[in-house]
């Protein structure tokens, strides 16, 4: 069965801090890894999508990382902003058609 | 573009009675996926719709049972509802062609059992 685990589970950082989280899964048979954002009581956001053929996808200041081989993807933030606070969930799509998340890194970023 | 949306917003059951939850897709979606997510937790996967077909079901008992309609929104019933299933339900909307799209999702239902 897959698990996907995400670490930190939370993580407090200076405004315009540069970080990174860390997302770990045990069966590399995946079609894709998505990262998603969620606000406290609110739905999730899409982040990025890698596919797994890619190595990695870039959106503004996020850039996502994908080594299925190894079972790790990483987000990295740049130049964080207290805009950025929320929590961070990592989710791998296997043949079985759903999405596998982790429990989420939460981030706070303090001006 | 119309986003997905989901009602109620909020709902407060006793343990015993039923409920039924709703989601309408984005617009020119054919899929919808429900997920329940526990406090603290990462959503995990109930069940997907296909054109109205349930296609993949995650480790929920039969009381959490589903419909999806030809306009493709669509309904997750819980029945015989337990204290532990509070929590919110998120619906999550794909158009799915050769291979797996993006998954959105709605702002979710959160349930409270007493």
């Amino acid at each position: 069965k897959q698990e996907v685990t995400q670490i930190p589970a939370a993580l407090s950082v200076p405004e315009g801090e540069n970080l990174v989280l860390n997302c770990s899964f045990t069966d590399s048979a995946i079609y894709n890894l998505q990262w998603f954002r969620q606000d406290p009581g609110k739905g999730l956001t899409s982040l990025l999508l890698i596919q797994s053929s890619q190595r990695e996808q870039t959106s503004g200041r996020l850039n996502a990382s994908l080594d299925k081989s190894s079972g790790r993807s990483t987000l990295y933030i740049a130049a964080s902003q207290p805009g950025d606070s929320a929590t961070y969930l990592c989710a791998v799509q296997t043949g079985a058609n759903n999405l596998f998340f982790g429990t989420g890194t939460r981030l706070t970023v303090i001006p | 573009e119309t986003g997905v949306t989901q009602s109620p917003t909020h709902l407060i059951k006793t343990r015993g009675q039923q409920v039924t939850l709703r989601c309408s897709s984005q617009s020119g979606h054919n899929t919808v996926s429900w997920y329940q997510q526990a406090l603290g937790q990462g959503p995990q996967f109930i069940f997907q719709y296909y054109r109205e077909e349930e296609n993949g079901r995650g480790n929920f008992p039969p009381r959490f049972s589903g419909l999806q309609f030809p306009n493709y929104s669509s309904e997750l019933n819980v029945n015989a509802l337990e204290l532990d299933d509070s929590a919110l339900y998120l619906c999550a909307s794909s158009l799915a062609t050769s291979g797996w799209e993006t998954q959105y999702f709605g702002p979710g239902t959160r349930l409270l059992v007493l």
